[in-house]
């Protein structure tokens, strides 16, 4: 099983500023990481799939890159709506997991 | 506009069986896998089970394999999860999650969830 270990778990930054957001791999997983964005008592809404394709209708604020097992999100001139849990997942082999998720807080 | 429904969650005993199913609109539903993933009360995400378009190719993660089971009616746009032997490790807010195309890849919509505690 593939362990994707995200970082930090806490992430506190003031709107407007950037944010950067890490997934780590234990194996290879080539291209096929997904991110996503959890809002308090919501579903999971799909940010980035193909590590660096945006979902439909995303803002370009955000923007994925990496290979192999180093992975990141970046999120520039946070909005309040941009504070929530983010979780990074794996498609490259089954079971297709998550991280851990990364809670992106208001400084 | 495309829009799951998940039905059938509640409060259970240890032990006992449950059903959940999920309704799909807006989207031609035989062209995309389905899964479902589960959220454990402030925990993060699991991918329980993945089922292929067709219904053809269907995934377990090991934690339900032998007690879960997805199956899905083209016919009807609905997707099934019977859950059998529950234990109270399988509490969760269980999502109904439509993949990218035909072959399980990565979850693009999401249902709002149904809660299944077992207690």
């Amino acid at each position: 099983e593939t362990v994707l270990t995200q970082s930090p778990a806490t992430l506190s930054v003031s709107p407007g500023e950037a944010a950067t957001l890490f997934c780590r791999a234990s194996q290879s997983v080539n291209s096929k990481l997904a991110w996503y964005q959890q809002q308090l008592g919501q579903a999971p809404r799909l940010l980035i799939y193909d590590a660096f394709m945006r979902a439909t209708d995303i803002p370009a604020r955000f923007s994925g890159s990496g290979s192999g097992t180093e992975f990141t999100l970046t999120i520039s001139s946070l909005q309040s709506e941009d504070f929530a849990v983010y979780y990074c997942q794996q498609y490259n082999s089954w079971p297709y997991t998550f991280g851990q998720g990364t809670k992106l807080e208001i400084k | 506009e495309v829009h799951l429904m998940e039905s059938g969650g509640g409060l259970v005993q240890p032990g006992v069986s449950l059903r959940l199913s999920c309704g799909a609109s807006g989207f031609i539903f035989s062209d995309y896998a389905m899964s479902w993933v589960r959220q454990a009360p402030g925990k993060g995400l699991q991918l329980v089970s993945a089922i292929d378009g067709r219904g053809t190719n269907v995934y377990y993660a090991d934690s339900v394999k032998g007690r879960f089971i997805f199956s899905r009616d083209n016919s009807r746009n609905t997707i099934f999860l019977e859950m059998h032997s529950l234990r109270a490790e399988d509490t969760a807010v269980y999502y109904c999650a439509r993949f990218a195309g035909s072959w399980p890849m990565f979850p693009s919509f999401w249902g709002q969830g149904t809660l299944v505690a077992v207690s």
